[in-house]
């Protein structure tokens, strides 16, 4: 069964360094998704990206969150200056097409600590 | 977007039927009915999605009454690895996906 995987599981940064997450979407979606979660916390939606756009962006997603598929295959978070609060799981997702029926499928996770 | 609600927590044992029931009295008419699982420290699994009436899977089926203002999650005959978090979501013409704090199912032996 085709599922997504997320790189690295694990990421320790100093607070001010630049982390990039990495996501391998299922290989015939079009629609790519970042959520986080802070520990104990709900699932927080980030941002949603379509032919190579962001399509919808929560308010957590400010300047220092940025998202690209650089190639074919991923699909990369990255946050520019790490703050504290930036500490969570951070989950990609993707999804077959818009409308009708559409699942979103999630990966695994990476566990982001901001010392 | 609609809100739902839905039990915080439910114990059940082994062997037996879960239903967890959510309402969501502001469901819109475009909107669908998703569930999702979760384990500690690994991302939401989809388990089942409806819009009207009754869906059956391998795995759980989903019961919703005509008005729509409410859903039931039910799963046959559950196991020990069962135990999860569950969230009931209603989704439409927004692509995100509004987590709630969902329903902490424990199984017991």
């Amino acid at each position: 069964e085709p599922e997504v995987t997320q790189t690295p599981s694990h990421q320790v940064t100093q607070m001010g360094q630049e982390v990039i997450l990495r996501c391998v979407p299922i290989s015939n979606h079009l629609y790519f998704y970042w959520y986080r979660q802070i520990l104990g916390q709900k699932v927080e939606f980030l941002v949603s990206f379509y032919n190579n756009e962001i399509s919808e962006k929560s308010e957590i997603f400010d300047d220092q969150f940025s998202v690209e598929r650089p190639d074919g295959s991923n699909f990369t978070l990255k946050i520019r200056s790490t703050k504290l609060e930036d500490s969570a799981m951070y989950f990609c997702a993707s999804s077959s097409r818009k409308g009708v029926d559409e699942t979103q499928y999630f990966g695994p996770g990476t566990r982001l600590l901001v010392l | 977007l609609a809100k739902t609600t839905q039990p915080i927590s439910m114990d059940s044992y082994e062997g037996q039927e879960v239903n967890i029931t959510c309402s969501h009295n502001n469901i819109a008419t475009n909107d669908y009915i998703t569930w999702y699982q979760q384990f500690p420290s690994q991302g939401p699994r989809f388990i089942i999605q409806g819009y009207k009436t009754k869906v059956t899977n391998e795995v759980a089926s989903l019961f919703i009454p005509a008005d729509r203002k409410s859903s039931t999650l039910s799963l046959p005959r559950v196991s020990l690895s069962d135990t999860a978090v569950y969230y009931c979501l209603v989704w439409g013409s927004a692509r995100q996906l509004t987590f709630g704090s969902g329903t902490q199912l424990t199984v017991l032996p």
